[in-house]
């Protein structure tokens, strides 16, 4: 089945820095790629999501790009806020499931000090 | 707020005692999905749903815990039982059926098991 990894853990940045949170996945066939931001005890949100019949989207600060050779894809804000602080999680479709089953990576906690 | 509807926000049991929580999809999507979350942990899936058929649903899904979604709209998930390792946010999700609908997450049911 699908396994995903996200690196790394915990992320610090200064405001206005760009940070970068990377996750491999398993299964060759997958071909959707969602990113998820949440905050201390809220919902997780839907930041940005990439489809594997293209290698970049972006959308303002954040962008995601994928490699289908390698099995990663990466997520990227730039310019940083301190509102940006949170927990990010990236996913990928379980093997064989529907589209909203999905296999999430174990987070990055990424801190922008102002 | 048109969003995912989860109640109750808490749910404090004890060990042995049955639960249910209910979740209020978004009204015009029929695909609904639930998912476990633990602490420092990403979501992990549970059973998803089109309209009123459970479709799909995890090994982490004992025989202690159903789920279900008796009209198409709302949906409940009980525990039979409950344990310690019970405790966590459950959360609930809601899709359309379009091949790029994302899931709408609510903000969850955190259980705490005594």
């Amino acid at each position: 089945g699908e396994n995903v990894e996200q690196h790394p853990s915990t992320l610090s940045v200064q405001e206005g820095d760009s940070a970068v949170i990377k996750c491999t996945y398993s299964d060759s066939a997958s071909n959707y790629f969602p990113w998820y931001k949440q905050e201390l005890g809220k919902r997780p949100q839907l930041i940005i999501d990439i489809r594997s019949n293209v290698g970049e989207k972006k959308d303002q600060r954040i962008a995601v790009t994928l490699n289908k050779t390698a099995k990663h894809f990466s997520l990227h804000i730039t310019e940083t806020q301190p509102e940006d602080s949170a927990v990010y999680f990236c996913a990928a479709p379980h093997y064989g499931g529907s589209q909203g089953n999905l296999i999430f990576g174990k987070g990055t906690k990424l801190s922008v000090k102002p | 707020d048109t969003g995912v509807s989860q109640n109750p926000r808490h749910k404090i049991t004890k060990r042995g005692q049955n639960v249910t929580f209910r979740c209020d999809p978004i009204s015009e999507h029929n695909r609904l999905y639930w998912y476990r979350q633990t602490l420092g942990q990403g979501p992990e899936f549970l059973t998803y749903f089109q309209n009123e058929a459970q479709l799909e649903k995890s090994r982490l899904l004992s025989d202690r815990f159903s789920a279900e979604r008796p009209k198409g709209s709302f949906s409940t998930l009980e525990i039979q039982r409950t344990e310690q390792g019970d405790s966590a946010m459950y959360l609930c999700a809601s899709s359309g059926t379009g091949g790029n609908s994302p899931l709408h997450f609510g903000n969850g049911t955190r259980l705490t098991v005594t």
